[in-house]
């Protein structure tokens, strides 16, 4: 069935740093893709989406390039900030039998110092 | 335009109990989705209401239930609760043709003693 797989957190990083999360994913169709965050004692929030290979999903400064040669939608921000700080899901939808379920990675915490 | 919302935000129960949450979809939107997201784990699909009826449904047992009303608002009931059952329940929205995209509310925090 489909899945995905994040990197495991907790990633620490310096504020201003470069961030990367990596994200892959299996689908026996074609998917679209999301990064979602959530921060603590809340719901999880769009942060981006791409619906078709080669897309870039981008919002808030961050980005993701929707990769079909390699199941890829790795999340990138150039200069992270403390603000930063919070979990994040990366995401697949697959219309199956005409539901549109996500299926969500376990989560990659960041943690931003000041 | 109003977002989704859920109640209560938190709640206590004991096992074997009987638990009622509820969700208010965003306006317009006419498919509710909800979602399970264990301590530290990602969201696990749970099941998807259309037009008042259940339209897919994930690996969980028959004592997880749910209705969508009319006016699309949604309630998931769990019977017979269980310790694992506590947990982050998530509702999302969205609009049926534009399914990829759902909302997510803000969720409701069961805790099953």
């Amino acid at each position: 069935g489909d899945s995905v797989t994040q990197m495991e957190g907790p990633v620490t990083l310096s504020e201003e740093a470069f961030l990367t999360i990596n994200c892959t994913y299996t689908a026996t169709g074609y998917p679209s893709l999301f990064w979602y965050v959530q921060y603590p004692g809340e719901g999880l929030q769009l942060l981006l989406k791409a619906t078709k290979a080669d897309d870039k999903g981008s919002n808030k400064g961050f980005e993701a390039t929707y990769r079909k040669e390699t199941t890829s939608f790795h999340l990138e921000k150039g200069s992270v900030q403390v603000s930063d700080s919070a979990v994040y899901f990366c995401a697949l939808s697959d219309r199956a039998s005409g539901t549109y379920k996500y299926i969500f990675g376990t989560g990659t915490r960041l943690k931003v110092l000041a | 335009e109003t977002g989704v919302t859920q109640s209560p935000t938190h709640l206590i129960k004991t096992r074997g109990q009987q638990v009622t949450l509820r969700c208010s979809s965003q306006s317009g939107h006419n498919t509710v989705s909800w979602y399970q997201q264990a301590l530290g784990q990602g969201p696990q699909f749970i099941f998807q209401y259309y037009r008042e009826e259940e339209n897919g449904r994930g690996n969980f047992p028959p004592r997880f239930s749910g209705l969508q009303f009319p006016n699309y608002s949604s309630e998931l009931n769990v019977n017979a609760l269980e310790l694992d059952d506590s947990a982050l329940y998530l509702c999302a929205s969205s609009f049926r043709d534009v399914a990829y995209e759902q909302y997510f509310g803000p969720g409701t925090r069961l805790t099953v003693t």
